[in-house]
């Protein structure tokens, strides 16, 4: 079936150190991918997408994402967390092809400590 | 420019009852989607509609509807209330179907007590 897996529920990095969240997705092409960002309380902001062309792709707040077609991974990276990173992060795919309805993980709660 | 903006934030609705929830999407954007966030089951896709036409469809049952309106501003209605359908109501929007890239709105929290 046709899925998206975030396989860490929750990781916890100290401030500074490196970050890579995990995606993977199941799906016969390859999808338009996402990963966004939820504070708590609050809704969605877009981190960054990859629809085609280079692999890796730059986003807001210093992320970073590859889209690895071999692997059907799209992990998201920061070189060096701030506490205010701390959040949840959900990758979502859009396995239809039409950009019209979004698939998401289950999210990776991200703690960061001092 | 503003984003997208969800009203009421927060509802509390009697089993039961019916709630409308209202999206008004950024200024020209006329894709409009929305989602159902859980604890159990995560973020979940509802409907999308465009151009005051559903155009996707989710898992849900027929108690959920939504409608769109010529200024691209979305309702969604959910009747015979129950109480799993506490959740994080977002809407989405996105300039045209078909156009990969949706801007969220912060929600509106409904709890059914």
């Amino acid at each position: 079936a046709q899925s998206v897996t975030q396989p860490d529920i929750h990781i916890t990095v100290s401030e500074g150190a490196s970050l890579e969240l995990r995606c993977n997705y199941s799906y016969g092409a390859t999808p338009y991918l996402f990963w966004y960002v939820q504070s708590p309380g609050q809704g969605l902001q877009l981190l960054l997408k990859y629809f085609s062309g280079d692999t890796l792709v730059q986003g807001i707040k210093g992320f970073e994402a590859e889209f690895k077609r071999s692997q059907s991974s799209f992990n998201l990276r920061k070189p060096s967390v701030h506490w205010s990173d701390a959040a949840e992060y959900f990758c979502a795919v859009d396995l239809t092809g039409t950009a019209s309805k979004l698939t998401f993980g289950t999210g990776t709660r991200l703690q960061v400590t001092l | 420019k503003a984003g997208v903006t969800q009203t009421p934030r927060y509802l509390i609705k009697t089993r039961g009852q019916q709630v409308t929830l209202s999206c008004s999407p950024i200024s020209g954007h006329r894709s409009v989607s929305w989602y159902q966030q859980t604890p159990g089951q995560g973020l979940q896709f509802l409907f999308e509609y465009f151009s005051e036409t559903q155009r996707n469809k989710g898992n849900f049952p027929g108690r959920f509807s939504g409608r769109q309106f010529s200024n691209s501003r979305s309702e969604m209605n959910v009747s015979t209330l129950e109480l799993g359908d506490s959740a994080l109501y977002l809407c989405a929007s996105s300039l045209e179907s078909g156009v990969p890239g949706y801007t969220f709105g912060s929600g509106t929290r409904l709890t059914v007590v």
